[in-house]
């Protein structure tokens, strides 16, 4: 079945530092990729996602490519901030999301 | 604004106890979810519904039943609760036709915990 590997946690970082968390995924086919976030105390929200090859997702200055030769989604972002600090989740999917154990990032002032 | 409400934030029960998780969304969504979430684990789909009165099991059905009688609510029941069943349950929704070309939308979270 589908699978999803992510890098494990957490990562710590100072604020303005470039940030990147690898995500790559097996499946038959091509999914569409996701990059969920949960805040401390919330649940889980979308973030970004592609739905084909070569798509870049973006928002909140966070980015992440479909890598189809890699099977990759590996997120970044150019300079974190504080209010970063979350579990971010990958999530490849056909009729359901499969979930990476999610990546705890911890942004220091 | 959109809403996922899962009935109980925190829930402490004995085992074998019956327990029941509701979850509501007013979004007029077909597909709804529960997933359980634990350390190291990540999430893990329990069991889905497509459509009014309509299950199919996910990753890990074991000790767990659904119920969707109507569209907007999907209760997820422990028969006999044990305490391996500890852990913090999600539920989600997403917009008819393919899951792909929307996004979830989770509620909060439930916090239980068999004792």
């Amino acid at each position: 079945g589908d699978s999803v590997t992510q890098m494990e946690g957490p990562v710590t970082l100072s604020e303005e530092a470039f940030l990147t968390i690898n995500c790559t995924y097996t499946a038959t086919g091509y999914p569409s990729l996701f990059w969920y976030v949960q805040y401390p105390g919330e649940g889980l929200q979308l973030l970004l996602k592609a739905t084909k090859a070569d798509d870049k997702g973006s928002n909140k200055g966070f980015e992440a490519t479909y890598r189809k030769e890699t099977t990759s989604f590996h997120l970044e972002k150019g300079s974190v901030q504080v209010s970063d600090s979350a579990v971010y989740f990958c999530a490849p999917g056909f009729q359901k999301l499969v979930f990476g154990t999610g990546t705890r990032l911890l942004v220091s002032p | 604004d959109v809403k996922v409400t899962q009935s109980s934030r925190y829930l402490v029960k004995r085992t074998g106890e019956k327990v029941f998780l509701e979850c509501v969304q007013d979004m007029d969504h077909e597909n709804m979810f529960w997933y359980r979430q634990d350390p190291g684990l990540g999430l893990r789909l329990i069991y889905f519904s497509y459509d009014v009165k309509m299950k199919e099991k996910g990753d890990i059905p074991e000790g767990y039943s659904v119920s969707r009688e109507k569209k907007e609510r999907f209760s997820l029941i422990l028969e006999s609760a044990s305490t391996n069943q500890t852990s913090m349950y999600l539920c989600a929704s997403s917009g008819s036709g393919n899951i792909l070309t929307g996004e979830l939308f989770f509620g909060e979270g439930s916090r239980l915990t068999v004792l």
